[in-house]
C-alpha cells in the first residue's frame, strides 16, 4: 500500500526558507520509473506543479520558480524534501507530495499540509 | 508554458451523461491525465495517458483525446461525483495543470 505525508512549519516569515519533507512506504525512490513529485495549492485555487525528482536522482523544475527551489531525498529513510527560498505572501497554500510513475503522472497523493507565510 | 484550458463550472442532474473538456495551447501527444479533487482533500488520479482508467476508478469514467482536445466523460453521473476536475499535461516542461472544472449535481 503506497502512502505518502507531507510535514512543514504551517507558518513562516516573508523572506524565510520553506522546508518541507515527504515521508513514504509502499515503493523505493530507487526503483525503475519512480519519481516523488511536488505540486502546491493557494486556497481556493489551483494546482501548480513544483518539481520531480526521479530514481536516478535525476530533478525536474518548473522553470518560473527553479532559482528559489531544491529538491532532495534520502532513499534509505523514503523521504523527499523541497527547499523554497526567500519565501512570500504568494507562498501561502497546500503543498502535496505525490509518486510520480515514470515522470509523466501523479497516482499517489499525500494528504498535504498547509502553509502560510504572513508577518 | 502549455495551457490547458477547462470551462469553470457544469451542473448537471444525477445519471445523466457529463462530458468535460480541456484544450492545450499546444500538442500533449496523449500524455494527459484527470484529476477528481473533492473539497479538503487531495487530488485523486482518475484517468492516465488520456484514455486509462486508473485501477479502482468506476468504469462510468473514460476518458479520451489526442493533441490539444481532451475530454473526461462521467456515465452516468452520481452525487458522489460532485467535486473539482483537473486535467495536468507532461509532454511539455513544465507539467501544467487545468483551472479545474466544478461540477454540481442539481
Amino acid at each position: 500500500q503506497v502512502t505518502l505525508k507531507e510535514s512543514g512549519p504551517g507558518i513562516l516569515q516573508p523572506s524565510q526558507t520553506l522546508s518541507l519533507t515527504c515521508s513514504f512506504s509502499g515503493f523505493l525512490l530507487s526503483a525503475s520509473s519512480v519519481g516523488v513529485g511536488w505540486i502546491r495549492q493557494p486556497s481556493g485555487k489551483g494546482l501548480e506543479w513544483l518539481a520531480t525528482i526521479g530514481w536516478e536522482d535525476v530533478k525536474h523544475y518548473n522553470p518560473s520558480l527553479k532559482s528559489r527551489l531544491t529538491i532532495s531525498k534520502d532513499t534509505s529513510n523514503n523521504q523527499v524534501f523541497l527547499k523554497i527560498t526567500s519565501v512570500d505572501t504568494a507562498d501561502t497554500g497546500t503543498y502535496y507530495c505525490a509518486h510520480s510513475y515514470n515522470n509523466w503522472y501523479f497516482d499517489f497523493w499525500g494528504p498535504g499540509t498547509m502553509v502560510t507565510v504572513s508577518s | 508554458d502549455t495551457v490547458l484550458t477547462q470551462s469553470p463550472a457544469l451542473a448537471v442532474s444525477p445519471g445523466e451523461r457529463v462530458t468535460i473538456s480541456c484544450r492545450a495551447s499546444e500538442s500533449v501527444s496523449t500524455l494527459m491525465h484527470w484529476y477528481q479533487q473533492k473539497p479538503g482533500q487531495q487530488p485523486k488520479l482518475l484517468i492516465y495517458l488520456a484514455s486509462h482508467l486508473e485501477s479502482g476508478v468506476p468504469a462510468r469514467f473514460s476518458g479520451s483525446g489526442s493533441g490539444t482536445d481532451f475530454t473526461l466523460t462521467i456515465d452516468p453521473v452520481e452525487a458522489d461525483d460532485t467535486a473539482t476536475y483537473y486535467c495536468q499535461q507532461s509532454w511539455n516542461d513544465p507539467d501544467t495543470f487545468g483551472a479545474g472544472t466544478k461540477l454540481e449535481l442539481k
